[in-house]
């Protein structure tokens, strides 16, 4: 039972280059998060996915997209990285008020 | 605006302390209240408090929520080396999934 897989675990890129962070869980969870965590300001919500085919906006969604592709899967996107965007990001699921968290992808943006 | 405070920012004890960890929350329409602990990864599911006055316990940890006074506490009696760690405390609106952290109280035990 893997729980809840984020891949890459840690990334460099230049500003201005996109990627995509893959997140995908075995629960069978409904409801799935992508947060991000700097030093000093806890866990941020960036984007969350109430079901399959919804998604919403959370406190931080500028300069960031998401597509819930399925019910296992939750990827986000930068388009054109910043420095700014320098972080670590946590990919999380819950069917009820407890969340599961991903190990964290590590992202660099020089 | 919604927010969620923890306090201390960071605590050093040794080993066989009792520490209490503080988290007041300003939040309307209160659901529940969790708190998690984080190492060096992603942060893990400790408790849910959605009635007042109920204490969660788990071994050693115990939790309490003040809904009238809106803060809740965390206790670890008889510390260890293995509870050094981040605790992070989340409240949940209701009626949504936007979950509100606070900046966690990261907890230092020595030997």
């Amino acid at each position: 039972n893997a729980g809840v897989t984020q891949t890459p675990k840690f990334q460099v890129l230049k500003t201005g280059q996109s990627m995509t962070l893959q997140c995908a869980q075995d629960m069978n969870h409904n409801s799935m998060y992508w947060y991000r965590q700097d030093p000093g300001m806890g866990l941020r919500l960036i984007y969350y996915s109430a079901s399959e085919g919804t998604t919403d906006k959370g406190e931080v969604p500028n300069g960031y997209n998401v597509s819930r592709l399925n019910k296992r899967e939750f990827s986000l996107r930068l388009e054109s990285a910043a420095p700014s965007q320098t972080s670590v990001y946590f990919c999380a699921s819950s069917v009820t008020e407890t969340q599961y968290f991903g190990p964290g992808t590590r992202l660099l943006v020089l | 605006e919604d927010k969620v405070v923890q306090s201390p920012l960071s605590l050093v004890v040794h080993e066989g302390d009792t520490v209490t960890l503080n988290c007041s929350y300003e939040v309307t329409n209160f659901r529940s209240l969790l708190w998690y602990k984080q190492e060096k990864k992603a942060p893990t599911f400790l408790f849910m408090l959605t009635s007042s006055g109920i204490e969660k316990k788990s071994g050693r940890l115990s939790s309490i929520l003040d809904k009238k006074e809106l803060f809740s506490i965390l206790n670890i009696t008889a510390t260890q080396t293995g509870d050094s760690a981040v605790y992070l405390c989340a409240v949940v609106p209701s009626g949504t999934y936007k979950y509100i952290f606070g900046t966690g109280t990261r907890l230092k035990v020595l030997a």
